[in-house]
C-alpha cells in the first residue's frame, strides 16, 4: 500500500526558530511537494523535487526552503519561523515524467508558530 | 497562473444526491481531479478525467466535464454522513509538474 508519512502531526514553535518538517515515502517516487492549506485559499504549492538534489519554486517560496539528499525524503526548512508561517503543511509524492497522474499526500502537519 | 474556483459550503440531506462544481481557466489542462480530505488527514484521490472526455462514473461518483465552459462537477450520489470532508478540484497540464487546487468545497451532510 502506498504511503507518505510526515514526521509530525502537530507542532508548535516560537517566532525565529528554524523549522524542520520531515515527509518520507516508500514508493520510490521521483517527484515530491510540499503544499502549504488554508482555509478559503486550499492548497498553494511552496517547492516540489523532481529528482534528488533537485528543486524547483511553486507559487509561494518566500520564507522556505527545501532539501531532497535521498529519494525518498524531502525536506522543508522554514530559517526563522514567523506567525503567518502558521498553517498546515501537507507533503505529496508521484512518479512518472513530468508529475505523472495522482499525487499521494500525507497525514500534514499542523504547524504553529506562537 | 492558473485559476480554480469552486463554491466554499454544501449542505445536504442524507440520502440526497451532492453536486459540487467547480471551473478552470487553462485551455490546455489535460487532467482533472477531485480529492477528498476528511477531518484531520491528507487528500485522498476520488477520481480523475481526462479532459477529452465527458463522463466518468465510478459507483456512486459522476465526474462531469464541460470542456467548452470549462466546467467540472462531482456528483455523489445517495450522500451518506462519512461523505462529509472538504473536496478538491484541482487540473493540471500534461506537460506540468504542478496541480492547481480550487480552495475546497466543505460537504455537510445532516440527517
Amino acid at each position: 500500500d502506498v504511503k507518505v508519512t510526515q514526521s509530525s502531526r502537530y507542532l508548535v514553535k516560537r517566532t525565529g526558530e528554524k523549522v524542520f518538517l520531515e515527509c518520507v515515502q516508500d514508493m520510490d517516487h521521483e517527484n515530491m511537494f510540499w503544499y502549504r492549506q488554508d482555509p478559503g485559499l486550499g492548497l498553494r504549492l511552496i517547492y516540489f523535487s523532481y529528482d534528488v538534489k533537485m528543486k524547483e519554486k511553486g507559487d509561494i517560496p518566500e520564507g522556505y526552503s527545501v532539501s531532497r539528499e535521498k529519494k525518498e525524503r524531502f525536506s522543508l526548512i522554514l530559517e526563522s519561523a514567523s506567525t503567518n508561517q502558521t498553517s498546515m503543511y501537507l507533503c505529496a509524492s508521484t512518479t512518472g515524467l513530468a508529475g505523472g497522474r495522482e499525487q499521494f499526500f500525507g497525514p500534514g502537519t499542523r504547524l504553529t508558530v506562537l | 497562473g492558473e485559476d480554480v474556483e469552486q463554491s466554499l459550503f454544501l449542505s445536504v440531506r442524507e440520502g440526497d444526491s451532492s453536486v459540487i462544481n467547480c471551473t478552470y481557466t487553462d485551455s490546455s489542462s489535460t487532467y482533472l481531479y477531485w480529492y477528498k480530505q476528511e477531518p484531520g488527514a491528507g487528500l485522498q484521490l476520488l477520481t480523475y478525467i481526462f479532459s477529452n472526455m465527458d463522463m466518468k462514473q465510478d459507483q456512486r461518483l459522476t465526474v462531469l466535464l464541460n470542456k467548452k465552459d470549462k466546467h467540472l462537477s462531482l456528483r455523489i450520489a445517495d450522500t451518506q454522513t462519512g461523505d462529509s470532508a472538504i473536496y478538491f478540484c484541482a487540473e493540471k497540464r500534461l506537460d506540468d509538474y504542478k496541480l492547481s487546487f480550487g480552495a475546497g468545497t466543505t460537504v455537510t451532510v445532516r440527517a
